[in-house]
């Protein structure tokens, strides 16, 4: 059984850091894509980063570029999202998701965790 | 970036009603086209991807098609489980982007 479970998430102040994590199981976890997906407070959905099975490709939205950085360890089958200069925008529950074979559909995802930054 | 223009945003039905929705990309994506399902305070579940394929799982009163840049989803006969938001997504290229959401109701 595919299982991915999220965790770091947290109340943090503006300009600050936190790192999440994803731990997953039920699969190979260095076969597939994974990515980060928000959604703020009674908001749609937003993607955020991607990164390919490798760990050698990334991507991030605008909204996050240069703040935000994906990574993994297939050795310890964790993805793991690092969040620097946090703003309020920033608030919202952060999904991870595992990407199907070949392309970027969604067709796992964890139960989210929520990063709060406010003063 | 590929912007998803879902609509309508909401749509009161009853069980067992055909409801359709629809989500325009604002430019070509071939078939990379999903659908999802979301409940309050739940992960979405993928629904449809490639357009128009069933993800395992799913009843088969779901559907999705395309034309052009228009894609639909249909729920041929609503049952009271699928209240609940829909989401589309581009999977075509990079920033993936969603459609804004419809919200199902109960009429």
């Amino acid at each position: 059984e595919v299982q991915l479970l999220e965790s770091g998430g947290g109340l943090t102040e503006p300009g600050g850091s936190l790192r999440l994590s994803c731990a997953a199981s039920g699969f190979t976890f260095s076969s597939y894509a994974m990515s980060w997906v928000r959604q703020a407070p009674g908001r749609g959905l937003e993607w955020v980063s991607a990164i390919s099975g490798s760990g050698d490709y990334t991507n991030h939205a605008d909204s996050v570029k240069g703040r935000f950085t994906i990574s993994r360890d297939n050795s310890k089958n964790t993805l793991y999202l690092q969040m620097n200069s946090l703003r309020a925008e920033d608030t919202a529950v952060y999904y991870c998701a595992k990407a199907v074979t070949g392309n970027y559909y969604f067709d796992y995802w964890g139960q989210g965790t929520l990063v709060t930054v406010s003063s | 970036d590929i912007q998803m223009t879902q609509s309508p945003s909401s749509v009161s039905a009853s069980v067992g009603d055909r409801v359709t929705i629809t989500c325009r990309a604002s430019q070509g994506i071939g078939n990379w086209l999903a659908w999802y399902q979301q409940k309050p305070g739940k992960a979405p579940k993928l629904l449809i991807y490639a357009a128009s394929s069933l993800q395992g799982g799913v009843p088969s009163r779901f559907s999705g098609s395309r034309s052009g840049t228009d894609f639909t989803l249909t729920v041929s006969s609503l049952q009271p489980e699928d209240f609940a938001t829909y989401y589309c997504q581009q999977a075509n290229s990079f920033p993936i982007t969603f459609g804004q959401g419809t919200r199902l109701e109960i009429k």
